[in-house]
């Protein structure tokens, strides 16, 4: 059973670049999420895609941006890269009809430079 | 004040001993709290989920919940050289789905010393 995949896993750009991350669920999960993790800190929500939609949105700006495919995998877009950004990108899956509420499962991540 | 306060530490514990560790959290709708852990360099893992008031046990671990006080907390028994790593409280503030974001604390770094 294959878990959370992201890609790439590293990646170098500079400021003004745009990025895109990729990520597909765990099988059998139909939700996915987008966390920012600077270095010390813990994940901070970007926002959560659900049936092709973002279905909410942590405080990030509108040059972080999304799209969830039909087959629930999922890429997040950045523009516009700030030094800032530079990070750790997590994508977490889970399930939407799932009994256990809240319960997500990560990806090894995308680790960012910005230079 | 941060929605989810968690000691940084370091703390550090000898081995075989009992490790705890510490969360309160500031939104008191708050459903679902969790503890992952993050050993260095890699992605959290999820060890425990606790959703109503009192203790939680799976193995070595003990979730502790008291929504009255806003806090959460996690015991680590007969602590392994490999339980070092930081672990991170998450707190779900929850909807009709259940699931909409979590919230994390910063992590607390814990040593165990052999």
């Amino acid at each position: 059973d294959a878990g959370v995949t992201q890609s790439p896993t590293h990646l170098i750009k500079t400021r003004g670049q745009q990025v895109t991350l990729r990520c597909s669920p765990k099988s059998g999960h139909d939700t996915v999420s987008w966390y920012q993790q600077a270095l010390g800190q813990g994940p901070q929500f970007i926002f959560q895609y659900y049936e092709e939609e973002e279905r909410q949105r942590g405080n990030f700006p509108d040059r972080f941006s999304g799209h969830q495919f039909p087959n629930y995998s999922s890429e997040l877009n950045v523009n516009a890269l700030l030094l800032g950004d530079s990070a750790l990108y997590l994508c977490a899956s889970s399930d939407a009809g799932g009994t256990d509420t809240g319960e997500l499962f990560f990806g090894e991540g995308s680790r960012l430079t910005v230079l | 004040q941060k929605e989810v306060e968690q000691n940084s530490g370091p703390l550090s514990v000898p081995e075989g001993a009992i490790a705890s560790l510490n969360c309160t959290y500031s939104d008191r709708g708050s459903q679902s709290f969790f503890w992952y852990r993050q050993y260095s360099g890699k992605s959290p893992e999820l060890i425990m989920s606790i959703y109503s008031n009192g203790d939680k046990e799976d193995g070595r671990f003990t979730a502790q919940l008291n929504k009255a006080s806003q806090y959460v907390s996690l015991l680590i028994r007969d602590s392994q050289p490999s339980d070092s790593a930081t672990y991170l409280c998450a707190v779900n503030q929850g909807s009709n789905f259940g699931n909409e974001k979590l919230t994390f604390g910063t992590g607390t770094r814990l040593t165990i010393i052999p």
